[in-house]
């Protein structure tokens, strides 16, 4: 019963860097989604997926990249890491299909620091 | 654009005391509402849900939540707080109508303090 699973779970990067944060969901769930969360700030969203092959722009995705070559994995890139990228990084999923969608379900986060 | 307003960053109370935390919403549509919990350290629980139906919701934990469309508002209740309720409450907004990847508005959060 592992639902939505990210690694690492915390990181240390120095500037200019890049890593890749996974995230894997076995619920077979068609939508995915890479928040930042930031004090203060809620919850912001950086790419999402509706399916495998099929990703787009949130709120906030300069920086980033991601892919989704299956259902279950949706990792994100960090190119060049700089210090504003310093945050919690979270991935969720959820399952839309006909004329219903279920809530969102998130990992434990990954803890990124960039110095 | 759509948009969560939580007003209260942190509140404090006793336990046993009754909470109720607001949220007031502006959304373009019918909305979907949402209440998750975030334990330090921890990603996001959902604590209960509402799109239609009974405006007074029942979640996991206790806690109920109440649609208001006239004042946009979706509060967040328990009648008697415990003190491993202590937590970060979050209010999100999204879509009813599948399509367009579901995507959900958060607020900014209340962080619950429970004094023994």
């Amino acid at each position: 019963n592992a639902g939505v699973t990210q690694t690492p779970k915390f990181r240390i990067l120095k500037i200019g860097q890049s890593m890749t944060l996974q995230c894997t969901q076995d619920m077979n769930h068609n939508y995915m989604y890479w928040y930042r969360q930031d004090p203060g700030m809620g919850l912001k969203l950086i790419y999402y997926s509706v399916g495998a092959g099929i990703t787009d722009k949130g709120e906030v995705p300069n920086g980033y990249n991601v892919s989704r070559s299956t259902t279950e994995d949706f990792p994100l890139r960090l190119e060049l890491a700089a210090p504003s990228q310093t945050s919690v990084y979270f991935c969720a999923s959820s399952y839309s299909g006909g004329d219903s969608h279920q809530p969102q379900h998130f990992g434990d986060g990954t803890r990124l620091s960039i110095l | 654009a759509q948009s969560v307003t939580q007003p209260d960053i942190h509140i404090t109370v006793s336990e046993g005391a009754s909470l109720e935390l607001r949220c007031n919403y502006s959304y373009g549509a019918t909305p979907y509402l949402f209440w998750y919990v975030q334990s330090p350290g921890q990603g996001l629980q959902l604590l209960l849900k509402y799109f239609s139906g009974d405006t007074l919701v029942q979640g996991i934990k206790g806690f109920e939540a109440e649609f208001k469309r006239s004042q946009s508002s979706f509060n967040l209740r328990k009648p008697s707080v415990h003190w491993s309720d202590a937590a970060e409450y979050f209010c999100a907004v999204g879509p009813i109508l599948t399509g367009g990847g579901n995507k959900l508005t958060f607020g900014t959060g209340t962080q619950l303090k429970v004094e023994l």
